[in-house]
C-alpha cells in the first residue's frame, strides 16, 4: 500500500533561518507531488506541484521554493523564514493526470512556528 | 476557476443525517466536484467525487442537481468522531489548474 511521510511534525525557527522539509512517498511510481499551507483556522492554499522530477509549478509569490531530486521525493525550502511563513504545511500525492478533481492523498503535515 | 461557498459551521446531534451544501454557480462542464475531510493536526482525506445527479460510497453521498451549481454533501447517522472540517473542491479531473479548497465547513457533532 501507498504511505507518505513528512518531517519533522512539528518546527520552531527564527525569523531569518533556513528551512527544509520532508516528504516521500512509498509504493507508487511518478507520483504527482503537492506542498500546500494552511493558516490557523483557515482552508489550504496550494504552494507547489510537481508531474515529475526536477519539474515544480508555483502557485503564489512567496519565500519559499521547492525541489523534486527523486521521484517520490519533494522537498520545500526557505532562505529566510519570515514570520509570516508560520503555518501548518502538508505534502500530498495523487496519481494519474495531475488535476484538481484527482483524489489527493496528504501526509500529516509539518507545524511551522516562526519566532 | 470555479469557487465554492460552504457555511462556515454546522452543529448536529449522533445519530443524525448531516447535509452540507457547497455552491459553485460558475462551475465548468468539465469540472468535477470532490469532498474532503479533515480532523485537527492532520491532512485531508479523500472522501468522495462526483459530476452529477448522485454519488453513494460506504462513507456518504453526494447529490448534484442537474445545474450542477451547488452540490450537498450527506453524512448518514453521524457519530462524535466524524466532527471534522469538510471541504468541497471543484475543478477539472486533469489538466491541473489553481484549485481552491476554501476555509470549508466545520462540524460540530455533539452527544
Amino acid at each position: 500500500s501507498q504511505t507518505i511521510h513528512q518531517w519533522p511534525a512539528t518546527l520552531v525557527q527564527p525569523v531569518g533561518s533556513p528551512l527544509s522539509l520532508e516528504c516521500t512517498v512509498e509504493g507508487t511510481s511518478n507520483p504527482n507531488l503537492y506542498w500546500y499551507r494552511q493558516a490557523a483556522g483557515r482552508g489550504l492554499q496550494l504552494l507547489f506541484y510537481s508531474v515529475g522530477i526536477g519539474q515544480i509549478s508555483s502557485e503564489v509569490p512567496q519565500n519559499l521554493s521547492a525541489s523534486r531530486p527523486q521521484d517520490r521525493q519533494f522537498i520545500l525550502s526557505s532562505k529566510k523564514l519570515l514570520l509570516s511563513d508560520s503555518g501548518f504545511y502538508l505534502c500530498a500525492w495523487s496519481v494519474g493526470q495531475a488535476g484538481a478533481g484527482e483524489p489527493q492523498h496528504f501526509g500529516d503535515g509539518t507545524r511551522l512556528s516562526i519566532l | 476557476l470555479a469557487k465554492t461557498t460552504q457555511p462556515i459551521s454546522m452543529d448536529s446531534y449522533e445519530g443524525q443525517e448531516v447535509n452540507i451544501t457547497c455552491s459553485h454557480n460558475n462551475i465548468a462542464t468539465n469540472d468535477y466536484i470532490t469532498w474532503y475531510q479533515q480532523f485537527p493536526s492532520q491532512g485531508p482525506r479523500f472522501i468522495i467525487q462526483g459530476y452529477k445527479t448522485k454519488v453513494t460510497n460506504e462513507v456518504a453521498s453526494l447529490f448534484i442537481p442537474a445545474d450542477r451549481k451547488s452540490s450537498t454533501l450527506s453524512l448518514p447517522r453521524v457519530s462524535l468522531s466524524d466532527t471534522a472540517v469538510y471541504y468541497c473542491l471543484v475543478g477539472p479531473l486533469y489538466n491541473f489548474n489553481k484549485f481552491y479548497f476554501g476555509s470549508g465547513t466545520k462540524l460540530n457533532v455533539k452527544p
